[in-house]
C-alpha cells in the first residue's frame, strides 16, 4: 500500500471557522492532488500540485487554498468553512514516471455546522 | 476540460453472474490512462483495472476486464462469477497523459450483489 495519511481522518466544526487538512506521503511522488467526494458527483479536484511550492487549482477551488513546502506534505485549508463544503476529502498522489494510477489516503470526514 | 460519463448510478448482479458497468468519456487526446476503482463501505479507494490507450488489447485483471472501445470513446468493466465482496461504488477514472497528470472521475456505480 502506498504510504499516505490524512490528518485529521473526521472533524466538526463551526461555519466561519478555519480549517486545515493535511496530506503526508512517504512515496517521494511529485504529484499530489486534494478531491472531495459528494453523493451524485463523484470525485472533484480542489486543487492539485506538481512540485514543492507549484500548485494550481481544481474544477471546485473556491473556498479552498493549498500549500506544499515539502515533496512529502499537501496542505489543504478553508479559510472560513461553510455548510456547503461538508464532505469527504480524500487526498492522492501518483508518480509520472510509474504505474500511471492515483494512489488515495483514506479519506476525511468535514463536518460543518 | 475531459468529462467522464457513468450512466447507471447503481447496478445490482446475482452472486456468481456477470454484470457490466458502463463508463463514456469526452476527449481530444489520443494518449491518455483509464482506470476502473471500487469503494466499498470502508471508504478506501482501490484499483480494479486499468487501460493505456496506445493499447489495442482489453486490460485484464482475474475475473476483471474491461471492453475498451476507443473509436467510441467508451470503457466499460465487467466482472465475471460476481462475489458478495464486490459490492462497492465503481468509479471510472481518466488520465491525461500530457502535461498537468489530472484525473478525472465519473459520478459513480454502486454495484449491489444478491446472495
Amino acid at each position: 500500500d502506498a504510504g499516505i495519511t490524512q490528518s485529521p481522518r473526521h472533524k466538526v466544526t463551526e461555519t466561519g471557522t478555519p480549517v486545515t487538512l493535511r496530506c503526508h506521503q512517504t512515496e517521494n511522488h511529485r504529484y499530489m492532488y486534494w478531491y472531495r467526494q459528494d453523493p451524485g458527483h463523484g470525485l472533484r479536484l480542489i486543487h492539485y500540485s506538481y512540485g514543492v511550492k507549484d500548485t494550481d487549482k481544481g474544477e471546485v477551488s473556491d473556498g479552498y487554498s493549498v500549500s506544499r513546502s515539502k515533496t512529502e506534505d499537501f496542505l489543504l485549508t478553508l479559510e472560513s468553512a461553510t455548510s456547503s463544503q461538508t464532505s469527504v476529502y480524500f487526498c492522492a498522489i501518483t508518480d509520472r514516471w510509474n504505474t500511471g494510477e492515483l494512489f488515495f489516503g483514506e479519506g476525511s470526514r468535514l463536518t460543518v455546522l | 476540460a475531459q468529462t467522464v460519463t457513468q450512466s447507471q448510478p447503481e447496478m445490482s448482479v446475482q452472486e456468481a453472474e456477470t454484470v457490466t458497468l458502463s463508463c463514456t468519456y469526452d476527449t481530444s487526446e489520443s494518449d491518455y490512462y483509464l482506470f476502473w476503482y471500487k469503494q466499498p463501505p470502508s471508504r478506501q479507494m482501490i484499483l480494479v483495472i486499468r487501460q493505456e490507450a496506445y493499447k489495442q488489447q482489453n486490460a485484464t485483471e482475474n475475473r476483471f476486464s474491461v471492453n475498451f472501445q476507443k473509436a467510441a470513446k467508451s470503457f466499460s468493466l465487467k466482472i465475471s462469477d460476481s462475489q458478495l465482496g464486490d459490492a462497492a461504488m465503481y468509479f471510472c477514472a481518466y488520465r491525461t497523459a500530457n502535461t498537468g497528470n489530472q484525473f478525472y472521475f465519473g459520478t459513480g456505480t454502486s454495484l449491489t450483489v444478491i446472495p
